[in-house]
């Protein structure tokens, strides 16, 4: 099937300071890709949805200087934390919508565990 | 998205068939029917999906009733490391997955 990866899989850093995730297309091209967060025994919530050559949308609620989104190509999406707080510490999740071939389903990355200290 | 409800939990003897039951009662003609599922600390993993018809893949089955109101999914076999949460999600072609609790699936020994 179609492989997300993302990287890395898990990241601890100082408050403060910013960190960048990576989402990969490894064996399709993506226009559309979506971040979602997810807290302990808790479901999956939707950030936003990034969009190749233009810029993301944000779920309501979702602070966009604070996540930033870029897509700067078909096969890579990357999401940067800024000013990361101990509260953003949490389970980050990519998919990716393949533009031909499984156009009516998305493909999950393996997520990124990030710990804000 | 039609709203889905599903149980919170379910055990299942390992070897048994797992039958995870959702309910969509307000889905509309156009939208899907899709499963998905996440073992503890990864993303989710696409099972199977289906529109009206009964769909079969080397996961699993999925049961769609003919008024298209609840569905089930078969895993025809279970194995401990079917252990994991079962998310069924209803929505229209190129729309976002939105996911709601789940059920948590327990396969014992």
């Amino acid at each position: 099937g179609a492989v997300v990866s993302q990287h890395p899989s898990w990241v601890i850093c100082k408050s403060g300071t910013s960190v960048k995730i990576e989402c990969r297309s490894l064996d399709f091209q993506a226009t559309t890709m979506f971040w979602y967060r997810q807290f302990p025994k808790q479901s999956l919530m939707l950030m936003a949805t990034s969009n190749e050559g233009s810029k993301a949308t944000y779920e309501q609620g979702v602070e966009k200087d604070k996540f930033l989104i870029n897509h700067a190509s078909l096969t890579l999406s990357t999401l940067t934390v800024t000013s990361a707080h101990p509260e953003d510490s949490s389970f980050y999740i990519c998919s990716a919508r393949p533009i031909t071939g499984g156009g009516n389903t998305i493909y999950f990355g393996e997520g990124s565990w990030l710990t804000v200290v | 998205d039609a709203k889905t409800t599903q149980p919170t939990s379910m055990d299942c003897a390992e070897g048994r068939a797992a039958n995870l039951p959702c309910n969509h009662s307000t889905i509309s003609g156009n939208e899907y029917v899709y499963w998905y599922r996440q073992i503890h600390s990864q993303g989710p993993q696409y099972i199977i999906h289906g529109l009206k018809n009964n769909e079969t893949n080397e996961m699993a089955s999925l049961i769609i009733t003919e008024d298209r109101k609840s569905s089930t999914l078969i895993l025809p076999h279970a194995t401990l490391r079917d252990t994991a949460v079962y998310y069924c999600i209803v929505r229209l072609y190129g729309q976002n997955f939105v996911f709601g609790p789940g059920t948590r699936l327990s396969v014992l020994p």
